[in-house]
């Protein structure tokens, strides 16, 4: 079975600072990887996906992220924080086995807090 | 384009109560999902229909909890009788197809069970 953990429920950055929201995953084998953005009272949004090709791959509003297969994590960053980031973040898994169909696990989700 | 619509956006039952949500997908999307959000957790993912055929409900409370897709457009998600533990979020996504294809998220049913 498929687990995603993302370490801390909450962060803070002060505006321009680095965010760097984690991921780390379980999986039989390396899956698909996602971070979605959820801003209140909005469904979530992609950010950004690895499908196995490059393996840092770059979002939207200036998020990247990198997949280490050898540490299982795929942390999000963005190097220097706006107040609109201000948002919770989701990391998600997905099974490369056709079998599987498109389901995604989700970890906890991270809750960024800018400071102006 | 129009993104995924879903009704009610919040709504308050009491426990024992029946209630059902709505969800109208992206055009010609055929992959629909039905997720749970609890406070404080991500989604879990509660059913999945490709056109008007599931494809995956193994997290379903099937004592509880039924969805349809009849035509293959729409989807309706009910709940009955209601239990304080499923006050949640109830997220609808949509696909073009299956497999790596991005899931557009509506914004949600929010539910309070009292």
């Amino acid at each position: 079975a498929q687990s995603v953990t993302q370490l801390g429920s909450h962060v803070s950055v002060s505006e321009g600072a680095l965010v760097l929201l984690r991921c780390n995953y379980s999986s039989s084998v390396p899956p698909y990887l996602f971070w979605y953005v959820q801003y209140p009272n909005q469904g979530l949004q992609l950010l950004l996906k690895y499908t196995s090709a490059a393996t840092l791959v770059k979002g939207i509003n200036g998020f990247e992220a990198e997949f280490k297969k050898s540490e299982t994590s795929f942390h999000l960053t963005k190097p220097s924080a706006h107040m609109s980031d201000a948002a919770e973040y989701f990391c998600a898994v997905s099974d490369k086995r056709k079998a599987a169909g498109n389901k995604l696990t989700f970890g906890g989700g991270t809750r960024v807090l800018v400071k102006p | 384009e129009a993104g995924v619509a879903q009704s009610p956006r919040y709504k308050i039952i009491e426990k024992r109560q029946s209630v059902a949500f709505w969800c109208n997908p992206i055009s010609g999307h055929a992959t629909l999902y039905w997720y749970q959000q609890i406070l404080g957790q991500g989604p879990k993912l509660l059913i999945q229909f490709q056109n008007n055929g599931v494809v995956d409900d193994s997290q379903l409370p099937k004592d509880r909890f039924s969805a349809e897709r009849l035509k293959g457009v729409d989807s309706t998600l009910k709940i009955q009788p209601a239990k304080l533990e499923d006050s949640a979020v109830y997220l609808c996504a949509s696909s073009f197809l299956q497999g790596l294809d991005t899931q557009y998220f509506g914004p949600g049913t929010r539910l309070t069970v009292l």
